[in-house]
This record gives structure tokens, C-alpha cells and sequence, in this order.
């Protein structure tokens, strides 16, 4: 069972860099880890995913270590609109429900 | 040109009612899911329809019952509607060709209040 732990919150400011760590000791082999972003009133929305080293797309970077037990999401420069809840999945999104669960998620709240 | 739209977005009924959820997807995808999220904010599972069929059936009460008419949409009747029903229902989509590690597009979220 792939589990993920989180700090339930963080608190930033507008233009800081925000790095949220996720915890999942237990990732297979085949494992990737993939991150959403909520707002309030939606649905959660797909923000990188990766499964070894460095990912970096337009919105976020995504660090793995070489034991991939763990991965931070970094925002660059964050802004208000960046406030929400970001999610750390790991494993089989598809057939394997006990990865199919989103934990509590991290709730960021920038501040101006 | 929504990718996953939900309908209603607010959903307010009596117990022991019965109530349907819909949703449409035009991203092509060929599985679909259903979500509840608690007041807690925890996501879980229900039911997940790949190519119309059922693949993932988590511990739900049998009053839950989902129907795929093609890929595109999958529905989610409710009868007998309880108290503890009340919660938010995200739709999501995905296509199964990508392998177990394809992103999930969420709907907005049909809130239902049961009273």
C-alpha cells in the first residue's frame, strides 16, 4: 500500500519560492508520482508528474531523489492565485484503488 | 469546450429521495470515474468504467448505482439518499492507453446536501 504523508499546511508570501514535500516509503518500482492543485469549488487539476530526478514544466518542478521515497513540488515565485490544496499521488491511477485515495493534501495559503 | 462537465453543479433534496448525477466527458478518454469528497476533504474512490465497463466497484452502499451508456459519460444514481450522502461528487477521466500513471481531469463537482 503506497501511502503518502504531507505537512497538513504552509503559509508564504507573494514572489517567495514554495517547496511542499511528500513522503511515500513505500513506492514500487513501477510507481510514478503525480501532483493536483485544488481550488476551492473545482476539481482537483493535474499539475507534473514524474518518476526519477528532475521534472520541470510552466507551472511547477518536481525533485525526486534517487531512493524515491520522497518528492518535493516547488512553485517558483508564488502568487495569491496560487492558494490551494496540492495532493501527492503515488502508483496506478488506473486499475489499483488502495493509490487511488487522496490523502489530506497540503493546504498553502500565500499571503500579499 | 468543458473537458469534464458535471451536472447539476448544487444538488439540495430530502432524505429517502432519489437523485442523479451526470457527467460528460470530451477529451476522448476511455475511463471514467466517480469521487466523494467528505467534509474532511478526503477524496475516495467509487467506481471507475473503462470502455463502458465497471473496474473498480469500492465498498459503496448498493443505493449507489453507476451507468456508463457509452465512454463518453457515466452517470450516478442515488435512491434512498441519507443524511451521510452529503458530500461533494467530482467526475474524473483518464485514457487507460497511457498506462496506470495517466493524470486524471476532474469535473467541478456536483455539492449535494441531503436535509
Amino acid at each position: 500500500l503506497a501511502k503518502t504523508t504531507q505537512p497538513i499546511s504552509m503559509d508564504s508570501y507573494e514572489g517567495q519560492e514554495v517547496n511542499i514535500t511528500c513522503s511515500h516509503n513505500n513506492i514500487a518500482t513501477n510507481d510514478y508520482i503525480t501532483w493536483y492543485q485544488q481550488f476551492p469549488s473545482q476539481g482537483p487539476r493535474f499539475i507534473i508528474q514524474g518518476y526519477k530526478t528532475k521534472v520541470t514544466n510552466e507551472v511547477a518542478s518536481l525533485f525526486i531523489p534517487a531512493d524515491r521515497k520522497s518528492s518535493t513540488l516547488s512553485l517558483p515565485r508564488v502568487s495569491l492565485s496560487d492558494t490551494a490544496v496540492y495532493y501527492c499521488l503515488v502508483g496506478d491511477q488506473l486499475y489499483n484503488t488502495d493509490k487511488l485515495i487522496f490523502g489530506t493534501g497540503t493546504r498553502l495559503q500565500v499571503f500579499p | 469546450d468543458t473537458a469534464v462537465s458535471q451536472t447539476p453543479k448544487y444538488l439540495v433534496t430530502q432524505m429517502g429521495n432519489d437523485k442523479s448525477i451526470k457527467c460528460e466527458q470530451n477529451l476522448g478518454h476511455d475511463t471514467m470515474y466517480w469521487y466523494k469528497q467528505d467534509s474532511k476533504k478526503f477524496l475516495k474512490i467509487m467506481f471507475s468504467y473503462n470502455n463502458k465497463e465497471l473496474i473498480i466497484n469500492e465498498t459503496v452502499p448498493n443505493r449507489f448505482s453507476p451507468k456508463s451508456p457509452d465512454k463518453a459519460h457515466l452517470n450516478l444514481h442515488i435512491n434512498s439518499l441519507e443524511l451521510g450522502d452529503s458530500a461533494v461528487y467530482f467526475c474524473a477521466s483518464t485514457l487507460s492507453e497511457r498506462g496506470g500513471n495517466s493524470p486524471l481531469h476532474f469535473g467541478n463537482g456536483t455539492r449535494l446536501t441531503v436535509t
